[in-house]
């Protein structure tokens, strides 16, 4: 088993969906909770960070942590176009090393 | 603020040939640099870890004789792809680590390598 697992897509909604992408995770050391953003033959870009359980929200991007069943979820809210891309989930026990998710790939029809 | 960059960002070179990629971090001191290496959708996988003025540290399965890790000053690291392959062409990322409270790294663009 994968100590994180995330659906590569792709996921294709319309413009103006809820987008909600998801990871499980089998390590129950993890504390802090990344999603990446990354576009094609760039560098993954830091969207949301959660330490422990709980919600936060920035703008349209809402991250989830539920460490009781070791799941975390992003929301995009009213998607764009421009949110087409390959989203990272990414965790660590409080170390240097981060665990990455295989990335699922979002595509949001005009 | 907390600007990565990489050099370059796509390089095709011959086999057996070395190859050089720059990791800077423009606006702010990293002690810790990482490197990550990316296949087509696949996951970024650590590489190793590379720390001001000392050895880099290799996860396991990497030969640290092919890919070598200098990390020189604060704001530059290097990998080294020495003798490269065909099968060494991949997605190099690096990242530094600008401190605070859950260790956040801070990605580069990328350099793209295709081994002839």
């Amino acid at each position: 088993q994968k100590e994180v697992e995330q659906d590569p897509g792709p996921l294709s909604v319309p413009e103006g969906a809820i987008v909600s992408l998801n990871c499980t995770y089998s390590n129950s050391a993890f504390q802090y909770f990344m999603w990446y953003r990354q576009y094609s033959r760039k560098g993954p870009e830091l969207l949301m960070y959660t330490y422990s359980s709980g919600n936060k929200e920035d703008g349209r991007f809402t991250a989830q942590v539920d460490k009781s069943s070791k799941y975390i979820s992003l929301f995009i809210r009213d998607s764009q176009p421009s949110d087409s891309a390959t989203y990272l989930c990414a965790m660590s026990s409080g170390t240097y090393k981060y665990i990455f998710g295989t990335g699922t790939r979002l595509k949001v029809l005009a | 603020g907390a600007v990565v960059s990489q050099h370059p960002s796509r390089v095709i070179c011959k086999s057996g040939t070395s190859v050089k990629i720059e990791c800077r971090s423009l606006d702010f001191q990293a002690t810790t640099m990482f490197w990550y290496r990316q296949f087509p959708k696949k996951s970024l996988m650590l590489m190793a870890t590379s720390n001001e003025g000392s050895k880099a540290t290799y996860e396991q399965g990497v030969e640290k004789d092919k890919f070598l890790i200098n990390h020189a000053s604060l704001t530059l690291s290097t990998l080294t792809v020495t003798s490269a392959h065909p099968e060494d062409s991949s997605f190099y990322i690096c990242s530094a680590r600008a401190g605070g409270a859950y260790n956040e790294q801070f990605f580069g663009p990328g350099t793209r390598l295709t081994v002839l």
